[in-house]
């Protein structure tokens, strides 16, 4: 039921691209994003619901292939900022139950 | 206040002894969360109000684990003959109706 995530980590120079996927064997109803540092509770990054859009916050954007049961989540021109744990979480359809994934660790280098 | 507040923010206790981990969500948030999570692992969920309905109980790892939600707000987890492998950080969170999950900072709890 736990979503899976891929990569589980990843290592970036500052100004490099990554992805981060999030796939779950139940239809989704709505997928939320949350980044995570060392030591702090998870910060939401953005809510993305049934119907296939694509979101974009400053560099980071993502969308939602609710045929695949599957979310993506894009860093773009990284920054030493972006580095931390990143996680989805996921609900399925009439629940506000969100159950989160594996977790993808990411570290951005100067 | 302003934020999902949780009490205590770190509690060590001895194996057997019984602990009530406090969570205090945003005012006016229906739902509310508790999650578990061990050291440099994933969020596990264990249970989930939501305004006055049976609340989701179905992540509790065992019985020793209950929680409660008094009156739509204040949230008790209480842990009973803690065990070390209960050693994580306990995080509550809240949802209103804006559909974002604030978390607090978490309760972390030791069993020596």
């Amino acid at each position: 039921q736990q979503p899976v995530q891929s990569p589980q980590a990843v290592i970036l120079r500052e100004g490099e691209d990554a992805v981060i996927n999030c796939s779950s064997s139940k239809a989704l109803y709505s997928v939320h994003w949350y980044r995570q540092k060392h030591g702090e509770a998870p910060v939401f990054l953005m809510i993305l619901l049934k119907g296939g859009e694509q979101k974009g916050h400053e560099k980071i954007s993502a969308s939602f292939n609710e045929k695949k049961q599957q979310s993506s989540l894009y860093l773009t021109a990284s920054q030493l900022s972006y580095s931390g744990t990143y996680f989805c979480g996921t609900a399925t359809s009439g629940t506000y139950k969100y159950i989160f994934g594996t977790g993808t660790r990411l570290k951005v280098l100067a | 206040g302003a934020g999902v507040s949780q009490s205590p923010s770190n509690k060590v206790t001895e194996k057997g002894k019984d602990v009530e981990l406090r969570c205090d969500p945003i005012s006016g948030h229906t739902a509310l969360y508790w999650y578990r999570q061990s050291l440099g692992q994933g969020l596990e969920f264990l249970i989930y109000f939501q305004g006055n309905s049976a609340p989701d109980k179905s992540g509790l790892p065992s019985d020793r684990f209950s929680a409660e939600r008094t009156g739509g707000s204040v949230s008790t987890l209480t842990i009973q003959r803690t065990q070390q492998e209960d050693s994580a950080v306990y995080l509550c969170a809240s949802m209103g109706g804006g559909n974002t999950i604030y978390f607090g900072e978490g309760s972390w709890l030791t069993v020596v």
